[in-house]
């Protein structure tokens, strides 16, 4: 069965201290591994699609990288505008293109 | 802004009715896809249609049902409402369906049920 798991579930940082959040997944033929930033109340808000092992994504102080179990997105020297639910997808088994969520990490950045 | 809207943006509504929730794609979007949030369950995929036919379904409960339209907008129906419907739904939609390519959301509609 078609899994993600993210972790942590919430994080906390300062402004100016990197981290990273974690995608852990399970998929039968992976056909694209997806990033979403989701403010409360919004709807999700496109990041980044990786396709393969080894591919990394960058956009201003976030970078996405992909293996072939797990996803990480960097943070680099966060600001408190980057507080938000960050999800994970990945493309579920089968001709479609059903989405199958992480429960998210909800990051907060202090000042 | 993603491009895709939906409406209304709230619905409060009682127990045992129907509400129709309505989205409109990106332009040039053939696929919709409808996802249900809830605090317990997270993003859940219900349903997806191309082209005015349906692709995929999800746990979508007997209860709701959806179309796309020749215009391709699409609607989700919820009926005999529960407490339980409680969440935010979600409309998605790509340029073609099948792997690999990105959804893009809309900003949701809210649904209360009393």
């Amino acid at each position: 069965e078609d899994q993600v798991t993210q972790s942590p579930e919430a994080l906390r940082l300062q402004e100016g201290e990197s981290s990273s959040l974690n995608c852990s997944y399970t998929v039968s033929g992976l056909r694209g591994l997806f990033w979403y930033r989701q403010d409360p109340g919004k709807g999700p808000e496109f990041l980044f699609t990786l396709y393969s092992a080894g591919e990394e994504k960058e956009k201003e102080r976030l970078k996405a990288t992909l293996t072939k179990k797990e996803s990480f997105l960097h943070i680099t020297a966060p600001k408190p505008e980057d507080s938000a639910t960050y999800l994970c997808a990945v493309h579920g088994s089968g001709n479609t293109g059903k989405l199958i969520f992480g429960q998210g990490t909800t990051l907060q950045v202090k000042p | 802004d993603s491009g895709v809207t939906q409406t209304p943006k709230h619905l409060i509504t009682a127990t045992g009715q129907r509400v129709t929730l309505r989205c409109s794609p990106r332009s040039g979007d053939l696929s919709v896809y409808w996802y249900q949030q809830s605090l317990d369950q997270g993003l859940q995929f219900l349903i997806q249609y191309y082209n005015g036919e349906e692709r995929a379904k999800g746990n979508i409960l007997e209860r709701f049902s959806a179309q796309q339209f020749p215009d391709l907008h699409s609607e989700l129906n919820l009926s005999s409402l529960e407490l339980g419907d409680s969440a935010l739904y979600f409309c998605a939609s790509s340029a073609q369906t099948g792997g690999g390519e990105t959804q893009y959301f809309g900003p949701g509609t809210r649904l209360l049920v009393l």
